[in-house]
């Protein structure tokens, strides 16, 4: 079993639209999660960090649900630069290792 | 922007050519890593390093062999390369267990 799965996509959807997507971990022992953002032949960069409450940077919303082991990213009012591979990151417990799930693609169009 | 750099940025060689890729950073991390990605894939952890003259093999079973004798730099190298070795080469570096920095990438193309 994959440590990160996520769901490929793509997902293709209008500008403004709230596009939202998932990945699920398999260790229960993480603590640490991420979006990372990959776009096209290019290196992933960090997004945001994803927090047990929930957090919020700007149109981009992450959630952590631990019980179920799933980290989800909403985008609201999308915008053509949001096109890109979004790629779940949970950490190897007691390590600096992380583990990246195979990328969600999103693509939006005008 | 991160201060990573990887070179060369692209290369082309033939089967049986030894081959280093380079990859320093400026930012004084401690924690350095080498990963392979394939088009559409996930990427794979094949090699990392926590400190000088530390070096550890990753998740991926990789011929490729690294070093780390000076903090910034963590070349990796391939004795002799394979068409199967054709991937893309990403370093990354962090300070702790949180973000990592990635380089721009090596593409590499074994004829």
């Amino acid at each position: 079993r994959k440590e990160v799965e996520q769901d490929p996509g793509p997902f293709n959807v209008p500008e403004g639209a709230t596009v939202a997507f998932n990945c699920t971990y398999s260790n229960s022992a993480s603590q640490s999660f991420f979006w990372y953002r990959q776009d096209c032949r290019k290196e992933p960069k960090l997004l945001m960090s994803v927090y047990s409450s929930g957090n919020e940077d700007g149109r981009f919303t992450a959630q952590l649900n631990r019980a179920s082991q799933y980290i989800s990213l909403l985008i609201r009012d999308s915008k053509l630069s949001d096109s890109a591979t979004y790629l779940c990151v949970v950490n190897s417990p007691n390590d600096y290792k992380l583990s990246f799930g195979a990328g969600t693609t999103v693509t939006v169009r005008a | 922007e991160a201060d990573i750099y990887q070179t060369p940025r692209y290369l082309v060689i033939g089967t049986g050519k030894k081959i280093t890729l380079e990859c320093s950073q400026t930012m004084g991390h401690d924690k350095m890593y080498w990963y392979q990605q394939d088009p559409g894939m996930e990427l794979h952890l094949i090699h990392y390093s926590y400190g000088v003259n530390s070096t550890e093999k990753g998740d991926l079973s990789s011929e490729s062999t690294v070093s780390r004798i000076r903090t910034e730099h963590f070349p990796l190298t391939l004795e002799s390369a394979r068409p199967s070795h054709t991937s893309q080469y990403l370093c990354a570096s962090s300070r702790d267990a949180y973000e990592q920095y990635f380089g721009p990438g090596t593409r590499l193309t074994v004829t």
